[in-house]
């Protein structure tokens, strides 16, 4: 069936740094890729989707890379803050249906003051 | 915008005990409404899928009897835990998207965490 899935389960970056988040996912039907940050004792929050037409899509300091070769997507995050720390799910959208999202399992990112 | 209103955001109730979840969008219509069930240090895992006025589609074993779901209006869905047991203590979160195409994101609450005595 269907899976996404990360390489990384804790990610300790500097604050000040760029932080890198993998995913890989595993349907090659899928079409659509969101990011969503989750914080302790919340739900997740949307940061930012790529459709599967686009190889890369900018946001506020967030940028979202798709290699649909290897089925890897990526989320990066510039100038890393204390606020930035989070778990950070990448989940795809399966096509046709009702639209389900499949969410990763997720990584928490740890800025260091 | 895109505001989706969870309540309650806690709960604590007794071993048998029915305890049902609201989930508004506060701002928009949702045409589907989706309710998840995460685990600590876990990832979210879909239960079921709703659209409005029609009935739930439930993923592989989740129990449709045990937890009730319901999409009366464009803006509220209910999930009803029914005869509550311990087992079913977890942290519930809804989702609503706007619109049936696919390029939408969800939006999500904040979550309802269930403590079942």
């Amino acid at each position: 069936g269907e899976s996404v899935g990360l390489h990384l389960p804790t990610l300790s970056v500097q604050e000040g740094d760029n932080s890198i988040i993998n995913c890989a996912y595993s349907n090659s039907a899928s079409d659509y890729f969101i990011w969503y940050k989750q914080e302790s004792g919340k739900g997740p929050q949307f940061i930012i989707d790529i459709r599967s037409n686009m190889d890369k899509r900018q946001g506020q300091r967030v940028t979202v890379l798709l290699n649909k070769t290897v089925k890897h997507l990526s989320l990066q995050i510039a100038a890393t803050q204390p606020g930035d720390s989070a778990v950070y799910f990448c989940a795809e959208n399966s096509a046709g249906g009702y639209q389900k999202v499949t969410f990763g399992t997720g990584t928490k990112l740890q800025v260091i003051p | 915008g895109a505001v989706v209103s969870q309540h309650p955001s806690w709960v604590i109730c007794k071993s048998g005990t029915s305890v049902k979840i609201e989930c508004r969008s506060l701002d928009f219509q949702a045409t589907t409404m989706f309710w998840y069930r995460q685990f600590p240090k876990q990832s979210l895992m879909l239960m079921a899928t709703s659209n409005e006025g029609s009935k739930a589609t439930y993923e592989q074993g989740v129990e449709k009897d045990k937890f009730l779901i319901n999409h009366a209006s464009l803006t509220l869905s209910t999930l009803t835990v029914t005869s509550a047991h311990p087992e079913d203590s977890s942290f519930y979160i809804c989702s609503a998207r706007e619109g049936m195409g696919g390029y939408q994101p969800q939006h999500f609450g904040d979550g309802t965490r269930l403590s079942i005595l």
